[in-house]
């Protein structure tokens, strides 16, 4: 089945250590996205990419690094300077033919503070 | 900028009731819109999209039906049952005037419970 699939589904960070989110997908969707979503808010975006080694800062890149260097995958490390890391992340993938499609998500990973 | 405005919620409701959470939407031109549900611990589901004027969107017992005139996108279901229990988010397409590139708006989401 095609799919996006996110890993792990729970992580754990300590202070000052960066720790990497994985997003996988097999939509061959050109377009990828990460959102942040803290309890009881809607989805905010961190960052995007619409092809293979370009990506764009999104509402809340601060803290926050990408890469794309395939088109299925697309990691998202959330580094030391992201003060407040605590939320529950949220990968999609789109394919980009015109503002009709919608977005597919994965189910998401909880990152918390140790 | 675009925006997305969503009923605040908690939306609390007793199965086979009637439901509508409504939405209205800012945008410049005619964005394509979308409503996804999420359930506890889960991504979002697509339910429904329209993607022009008077299209009406439909899954599984929900509809909503894109209106210009009112800028709006409500949702509703005829009958909801305890599975229904979940957040529910409207979205819009828009376009990053930089890159080209389509983008979507959330609301903030409904919580819509359902007791037996």
């Amino acid at each position: 089945d095609g799919g996006i699939t996110q890993s792990p589904k729970y992580l754990f960070r300590k202070e000052g250590q960066n720790v990497t989110l994985s997003c996988e997908q097999n939509l061959n969707h050109d377009a990828m996205y990460w959102y942040r979503q803290d309890p009881g808010q809607g989805l905010r975006l961190i960052y995007y990419s619409q092809i293979v080694n370009d990506f764009q800062k999104g509402d809340i890149a601060e803290g926050y690094s990408v890469s794309r260097e395939k088109k299925e995958s697309f990691p998202l490390t959330v580094t030391s300077a992201q003060k407040n890391p605590t939320a529950f992340y949220l990968c999609a993938s789109r394919l980009d033919r015109g503002r009709n499609q919608p977005q597919h998500f994965g189910d998401g990973t909880r990152l918390s503070i140790l | 900028g675009n925006s997305v405005t969503q009923m605040e919620g908690p939306v609390t409701l007793s199965e086979e009731a009637f439901l509508t959470i409504n939405c209205t939407y800012t945008a410049t031109g005619y964005p394509s819109l979308f409503w996804y549900v999420q359930y506890p611990g889960e991504g979002l589901q697509l339910l429904l999209k329209a993607t022009k004027a008077d299209d009406k969107g439909s899954n599984k017992g929900f509809e909503a039906t894109y209106r210009k005139e009112t800028t709006s996108f409500h949702l509703e279901k005829g009958s909801v049952q305890v599975s229904d229990s979940a957040v529910y988010f409207c979205a819009l397409s828009e376009m990053d005037g930089n890159t080209g590139f389509q983008k979507l708006v959330f609301g903030t989401g409904t919580r819509l419970l359902v007791s037996p």
